[in-house]
């Protein structure tokens, strides 16, 4: 079964960081990596795919990098604004049965 | 574009009562989705179905059923409510199940008391 841990929980920075969110995984099958914003009491929005063939996909300010060999993603935030402010998700989709697997996320805060 | 829809927003139900919750995507999916959040969890796979007429069991299926009659609908009936079906219900959609950028609705808040 796939698991996917996101570290660190919670995240607190000042206006114009760089953030850094980390996202591993268990099973290096996969067929393809997503990132995700939540914000408060709303659904989720996807920020960026990447496929298991690729090892980063950019857009705008957002950076995401995949190293399936190890089981491991990060997503860079370049410049941080207080918009940013919101809870981040990874999922993972299985090659086998393409199902997504989710881990519980990154709340990030920028402090203005 | 609506995307996808979901319906009702907020939800309290009794234990034993049933409903349904609606969702409605306008983009010719073929695959939807429903999963349920809960606090330090991620989301968990409830029921999946890749096309009108197929409909499968994801992780934690137990309580609750679905079907899909047409491509834009699926909806999730919850058959006798518990307190612990107590949770944020978000249904998704994508494309086919390989080209899987999935899209949210807003979800449905459901208090089982």
């Amino acid at each position: 079964k796939q698991e996917v841990t996101q570290i660190p929980a919670a995240l607190s920075v000042p206006e114009g960081e760089n953030l850094v969110l980390n996202c591993s995984f268990t099973d290096s099958a996969i067929y393809n990596l997503q990132w995700f914003r939540q914000d408060p009491g709303k659904g989720l929005t996807s920020l960026l795919l990447i496929q298991s063939s690729q090892r980063e996909q950019t857009s705008g300010r957002l950076n995401a990098s995949l190293d399936k060999s190890s089981g491991r993603s990060t997503l860079y935030i370049a410049a941080s604004q207080p918009g940013d402010s919101a809870t981040y998700l990874c999922a993972v989709s299985g090659s086998n049965d393409y199902k997504l697997s989710f881990g519980a996320g990154t709340t990030v805060t920028v402090r203005a | 574009n609506a995307g996808v829809t979901q319906t009702p927003k907020f939800q309290v139900l009794k234990t034993g009562q049933s409903m349904t919750l609606q969702c409605a995507q306008d983009m010719n999916h073929e695959y939807m989705s429903w999963y349920r959040q809960d606090p330090g969890m991620g989301l968990r796979l409830i029921h999946y179905s890749v096309g009108a007429g197929i409909t499968d069991q994801g992780e934690v299926p137990n309580g609750y059923n679905v079907s899909r009659s047409t491509t834009e609908d699926f909806p999730l009936r919850l058959l006798s409510a518990a307190p612990s079906q107590t949770s944020v219900y978000f249904c998704a959609s994508s494309y086919n199940r390989r080209n899987t950028e999935a899209f949210f609705g807003q979800g449905t808040r459901l208090t089982v008391v």
